[in-house]
């Protein structure tokens, strides 16, 4: 069975600190691993990785892939309260050839920051 | 600024009532996904449309949920009867068959089931 797993399931840090959020996964016809934050309402998109070892950035934000570990970090570098969300770590997969993708998404990681 | 719309945001029902969830794709997307978030299982799908056929709907409980593409401006997602334990956030996404980077959510439909 394919799945997911994200630790760790929750965090509670100060403001400025430094956190890594973590996704391992098991499955079948892996395509790519998308990284997304959901705050109040719909996740939002962050990042997508298909190739191990390819830092991804986006302001204090990066991320990075490992396909033979099969694991990806998610980096926050000088956390600010509006990083507080939950993070959603995401796996694409071809679906049963039919040329169309879905997605198995992990728990996600809730963060707290705290001022 | 295109979106995906879910009608309601919010509702609360009682046992045993029949409820209808809509999304309203971003125009020109041919995918539409159906997903369900709770604290306990986190975010599993449920279906899975293409070019308005459903290609996997596996992820339902096919005795009380059901969902349609009557056109390409709408999926619906029923559930009859409801039940306490359907108790969750649905969302619909929409993309395009090419993969998830152009895939958005809705904002999503809190149901509660009392």
């Amino acid at each position: 069975e394919d799945k997911v797993v994200q630790s760790p399931l929750s965090l509670v840090v100060h403001e400025g600190d430094t956190v890594t959020l973590n996704c391992s996964y098991e499955v079948t016809n892996f395509r790519s691993l998308l990284w997304y934050k959901q705050e109040k309402k719909a996740p939002t998109f962050l990042f997508m990785l298909t190739s191990s070892g390819i830092e991804k950035k986006s302001g204090r934000l990066s991320s990075i892939l490992d396909k033979k570990e099969l694991f990806s970090i998610l980096n926050i570098t000088a956390t600010q309260t509006g990083d507080s969300a939950i993070y959603l770590c995401a796996v694409e997969q071809p679906y049963s050839g039919a040329g169309s993708y879905q997605l198995t998404f992990g728990k996600g990681t809730k963060l707290s920051v705290i001022p | 600024d295109a979106r995906v719309t879910q009608t309601p945001r919010h509702k609360v029902t009682e046992m045993g009532q029949e409820v209808t969830m809509r999304c309203q794709p971003i125009l020109g997307h041919n995918t539409v996904f159906w997903y369900r978030q709770t604290m306990m299982q986190g975010l599993e799908l449920l279906a899975y449309f293409r070019n308005r056929a459903p290609l996997d709907d596996s992820g339902m409980p096919k005795d009380r949920f059901s969902a349609e593409m009557p056109d390409a401006t709408l999926a619906t997602l029923k559930i009859q009867p409801s039940e306490p334990r359907d108790s969750a956030v649905y969302f619909c996404a929409s993309g395009l068959s090419t993969g998830f980077t152009e895939a958005f959510f809705g904002q999503g439909t809190r149901l509660t089931v009392v």
